[in-house]
C-alpha cells in the first residue's frame, strides 16, 4: 500500500493566498520528498526534508515534517497561476532506496 | 541535478503490439527507476534498473510484461508488451542523487502511452 496519504485531495484558491497540503504516512521514514507535476507532464523536484529535519524553505516553498504524528506540510506562498499543478509526497524508508508516492494534491489557483 | 530525457515524448499504439521507451541520462547513474502513472493517479513504482544486474521489479509487475535493459551507466529502456487499453499510462523514470547522502529522485518528462 502506499506509504504517503496528501490532503486535500484538491484545493482551489485566490491568486495571491497561501496553499497548505499535508502528507501522512504509516511507517518510520529516513526521509520526505515534495514534487510538482504540471498538467501529467514529468515531475520537478521541490524539497527533501530528511527525517531529523523539523522545517525547511526554499523560495515561497515552506516544508515542515512531524516526525511524532507522521505528517508533513506543504506550504506555498503568495500563490500565483503558475502553481496549479499537483503535488506530491513521497517518503524514503532507507537512505539508497526506492520511494513510495501519496495520492497527490490537485491546486488550482484562481485569478 | 541530471538532466534526463525519454523518447518517445508520447505514442498511440495497437493492442497487442509492443513499446520501447528509452531514458538517458547526462552523468552516470548507479540506479534508475520506472514508474507508471495510470489517468488521474499517482506514481507505482515499476522496477528498480540497476546497470550490470537484473532490475528488481515491484509486486504485481512481471519480467514478461515490462522488460528493462539497462546496458550503461546513462541508458536504460522499459517496453510495455502485448499492450492492452489498460497499459494506457504516463511511463516515468527517474534517476537517484546520492551527492547528499539521500535518495533524492529526478524524473524525465514522461512517456504518455495511448493504447487503442
Amino acid at each position: 500500500s502506499q506509504q504517503g496519504e496528501e490532503d486535500p485531495q484538491a484545493l482551489s484558491i485566490q491568486e495571491g493566498e497561501n496553499a497548505t497540503m499535508n502528507c501522512s504516512y504509516k511507517t518510520s521514514i529516513n526521509n520526505l520528498q515534495w514534487y510538482r507535476q504540471n498538467s501529467g507532464r514529468g515531475l520537478v523536484h521541490l524539497i527533501l526534508i530528511r527525517s531529523n529535519e523539523r522545517e525547511k524553505h526554499s523560495g515561497r516553498l515552506r516544508v515542515t515534517l512531524d516526525t511524532s504524528k507522521k505528517s508533513s506540510s506543504l506550504l506555498i506562498t503568495a500563490s500565483r497561476a503558475a502553481d496549479t499543478a499537483s503535488y506530491f509526497c513521497a517518503t524514503g524508508v532507507n537512505r539508497d532506496d526506492k520511494i513510495i508516492f501519496g495520492k497527490g494534491t490537485r491546486l488550482h489557483i484562481l485569478p | 541535478s541530471a538532466v534526463i530525457s525519454q523518447k518517445p515524448s508520447r505514442d498511440i499504439c495497437q493492442r497487442g503490439t509492443s513499446l520501447t521507451i528509452q531514458c538517458q541520462v547526462d552523468s552516470q547513474v548507479t540506479m534508475m527507476f520506472w514508474y507508471r502513472q495510470q489517468p488521474g493517479q499517482s506514481l507505482t513504482l515499476i522496477a528498480t534498473a540497476n546497470q550490470g544486474s537484473e532490475a528488481t521489479y515491484e509486486s504485481g509487475f512481471v519480467i514478461d510484461k515490462f522488460p528493462i535493459s539497462r546496458p550503461n551507466l546513462t541508458f536504460s529502456t522499459l517496453t510495455v508488451s502485448n499492450m492492452s487499453p489498460e497499459d494506457s499510462s504516463i511511463y516515468l523514470c527517474s534517476v537517484e542523487d546520492l551527492a547528499g547522502g539521500y535518495n533524492e529522485q529526478f524524473f524525465g518528462p514522461g512517456t504518455r502511452l495511448t493504447v487503442l
